[in-house]
């Protein structure tokens, strides 16, 4: 079974600066979809972005990007310009195939608090 | 806003009770899963249906059941709830093209006492 591994349970950063979120992952497929989800207190789970793994490049939306590294298998995610807003829990996601049916596996997560 | 709309959001439910979570998605999203999330960590997934039939599970005992209408809506049901049931309950749907967003509910809040 695959794993989704989170090192970073929490992180804070400064508004208006920039932060890393480590994610790695664990599989022996070639062809696979990575996401970051944001869960803020309102518990809806929100995509942030997502990366093919068949695409070379890494995946932006405007502010957040990835740092997709396929060999070593790793899903890094950069938030520039921090806002407030951005203070949530991250997850980290591997969609893997299962059967007939596709099933998310979420690391634990981390909590990500931005200072003013 | 992602058109997926879960409800009780909280009920509390006393050991051995049976619940039943409810869930409806947009028009046309035919594959509909459900995922446990206890305090502190990432959701796990339960089970999925798609067009009614159930089509992959998680590591969850029988006692965890679902249904999935027509209408897309669907329903978790858990038999004689253990305190270890207490947790968010996560319904999420998507249409039917493979590589498409997963849209999430806002959760049903299960506690057991």
């Amino acid at each position: 079974a695959q794993t989704v591994t989170q090192s970073q349970p929490e992180m804070s950063v400064q508004e208006a600066e920039t932060v890393t979120l480590s994610c790695t992952y664990d599989t022996s497929e070639s062809d696979y979809y990575l996401f970051w989800y944001k869960q803020p207190p309102s518990r809806q789970m929100i995509l942030v972005i997502r990366q093919e793994a068949y695409k070379q490049q890494n995946a932006t939306e405007n502010r957040f990007s990835v740092n997709f590294q396929k060999a070593a298998k790793s899903f890094s995610l950069k938030i520039s310009d921090s806002q407030l807003g951005d203070a949530a829990m991250y997850f980290c996601a591997y969609r893997e195939k299962q059967g007939g049916s596709e099933k998310l596996v979420f690391g634990k997560g981390t909590k990500l608090t931005v200072n003013p | 806003e992602t058109g997926v709309t879960q409800s009780p959001t909280h009920l509390i439910k006393t050991r051995g009770q049976q619940v039943t979570l409810r869930c409806s998605s947009q028009s046309g999203h035919n594959t509909v899963s459900w995922y446990q999330q206890a305090l502190g960590q990432g959701p796990q997934f339960i089970f999925q249906y798609y067009r009614e039939e159930e089509n992959g599970r998680g590591n969850f005992p029988p006692r965890f059941s679902g249904l999935q209408f027509p209408n897309y809506s669907s329903e978790l049901n858990v038999n004689a709830l253990e305190l270890d049931d207490s947790a968010l309950y996560l319904c999420a749907s998507r249409p039917d093209r493979a590589g498409n967003t997963i849209y999430f509910g806002e959760g049903s809040w299960l506690t057991v006492v």
